[in-house]
């Protein structure tokens, strides 16, 4: 089965860094990847979305990059503010009989100071 | 992107009663549409696969006599949570499918029962 693992839980930074977050799964064979931002008590945003035959996509102040065989992918967040603090989810179609359902990473809690 | 439409927002019941929730998706056809749920300080877990016409496929541990799903439409799927109980206090978000691949989320709902 499927596992999603996300790296820093959580990260508190003063606003105008860059930040990296991490997100590894066990199992290569996936076919997209998907980056959500979260805000509390929300639903999900779609932040970006990496077909398997990409290794990175980009939308405005964020980049995800993809390494399927290594299991990897880090989002990439540029001169980061205040505003971009929420919860931040990868997630992977779930290989396990969930008919193209999507297991979730837990998410890394990102707090950007002003 | 495409927009899902997740109502009630929030809702209170009693012990026993049961609570209906709606997910819409607003301006695509969603062929398929799945239900999750996430406990506080959780990543979200999916609970069933809704397709179109025909029955909704549920992950293991999940209740299919307690968590009904009708997608009676391209763009409509409901939860109804049977006989509820304080356990089944949790956030709900729905998701649909959009033609390329990617799954846009609704708004979720916080059910609270008493």
């Amino acid at each position: 089965k499927q596992e999603v693992t996300q790296i820093p839980a959580a990260l508190s930074v003063p606003e105008g860094e860059n930040l990296v977050l991490n997100c590894s799964f066990t199992d290569s064979a996936i076919y997209n990847l998907q980056w959500f931002r979260q805000d509390p008590g929300k639903g999900l945003t779609s932040l970006l979305l990496i077909q398997s035959s990409q290794r990175e996509q980009t939308s405005g102040r964020l980049n995800a990059s993809l390494d399927k065989s290594s299991g990897r992918s880090t989002l990439y967040i540029a001169a980061s503010q205040p505003g971009d603090s929420a919860t931040y989810l990868c997630a992977v179609p779930d290989l396990g009989g969930g008919a193209d359902g999507l297991t979730f990473g837990k998410g890394t809690h990102l707090i950007i100071q002003p | 992107g495409a927009v899902v439409s997740q109502h009630p927002s929030r809702v209170i019941c009693k012990s026993g009663t049961s609570v209906k929730i709606e997910c819409r998706s607003l301006d695509f056809q969603a062929t398929t549409m799945f239900w999750y749920r996430q406990f506080p300080k959780k990543s979200l877990m999916l609970m069933a696969t809704s397709n179109e016409g025909s029955k909704a496929t549920y992950e293991q541990g999940v209740e299919k006599d307690k968590f009904l799903i009708n997608h009676a439409s391209l763009t409509l799927s409901t939860l109804t949570v049977t006989s509820a109980h304080p356990e089944d206090s949790s956030f709900y978000i729905c998701s649909g499918r959009g033609n390329t691949g990617e799954l846009f989320f609704g708004e979720g709902s916080r059910l609270t029962v008493l």
